[in-house]
């Protein structure tokens, strides 16, 4: 089984409607992170949290919220999607014992119409 | 990230060698990265560089970091079609990554 698994792995939505993508993880990571990767640009962290009370905002957080329901569950929501959130999302952990690199989930395509 | 920068498209034929450049701007970055990503998969870590580190191989990457010049490479030996890919240069920022663009990598026969 994987690691960090995402879902749903595709999602076509419209615009405005509320769209939540989750994200779990067997790890045993305290940290946790959502990065959305459009081409050309990289990937551009949106929020992420070193612990279940933790919530930080990263570069890009407008327009997103997120929820960190236990140490091992970290979810995205988009309140009213737009079509400039359209996009590829992954979400990755890391160890504050080991700081070395972070693990990454196979992604969520989502495209807003 | 617009701190890192790479260069987005790299052509190399099977067999050659691949270099990928990566310059980064933080100079208190402890950690360099190369991550891969497949077609249709997320990104996977290949190698990283402590900061105070000049060169790291292992197999057939190679990893040369020049602090003075904020210069990271990446050369794969003998490339191979498996290795056709999105490559992401990434640094460490108050335990967070800051990622490149990504270069596409288009290995020919």
């Amino acid at each position: 089984d994987a690691d960090v698994t995402q879902t749903p792995r595709n999602r076509i939505t419209k615009t405005g409607k509320r769209i939540m993508l989750e994200c779990s993880q067997t790890k045993g990571h305290d940290r946790m992170y959502w990065y959305r990767q459009d081409p050309g640009l990289g990937l551009r962290l949106i929020y992420y949290s070193f612990d279940v009370k933790d919530i930080n905002k990263g570069e890009i957080s407008d327009g997103y919220s997120v929820s960190r329901q236990a140490q091992a569950k970290f979810s995205l929501s988009l309140e009213s999607a737009i079509p400039n959130q359209t996009a590829l999302y992954f979400c990755a952990t890391s160890d504050s014992r080991d700081t070395r690199s972070q693990y990454f989930g196979p992604g969520t395509r989502l495209t807003v119409t | 990230g617009e701190d890192v920068e790479q260069s987005l498209f790299l052509s190399v034929r099977e067999g050659d060698s691949s270099v990928i450049n990566c310059t980064y701007t933080d100079s208190s970055s402890t950690y360099l990265y190369w991550y891969k990503q497949e077609p249709g998969a997320g990104l996977q870590l290949l190698t990283y560089i402590f900061s105070n580190m000049d060169m790291k191989q292992d197999q057939r990457l190679t990893v040369l970091l020049n602090k003075k010049d904020k210069h990271l490479s990446l050369r794969i030996a003998d490339t191979q079609t498996g290795d056709s890919a999105i490559y992401f240069c990434a640094e460490s920022r108050d335990y967070k990554l800051s990622f490149g663009a990504g270069t596409t990598v288009t290995v020919r026969a």
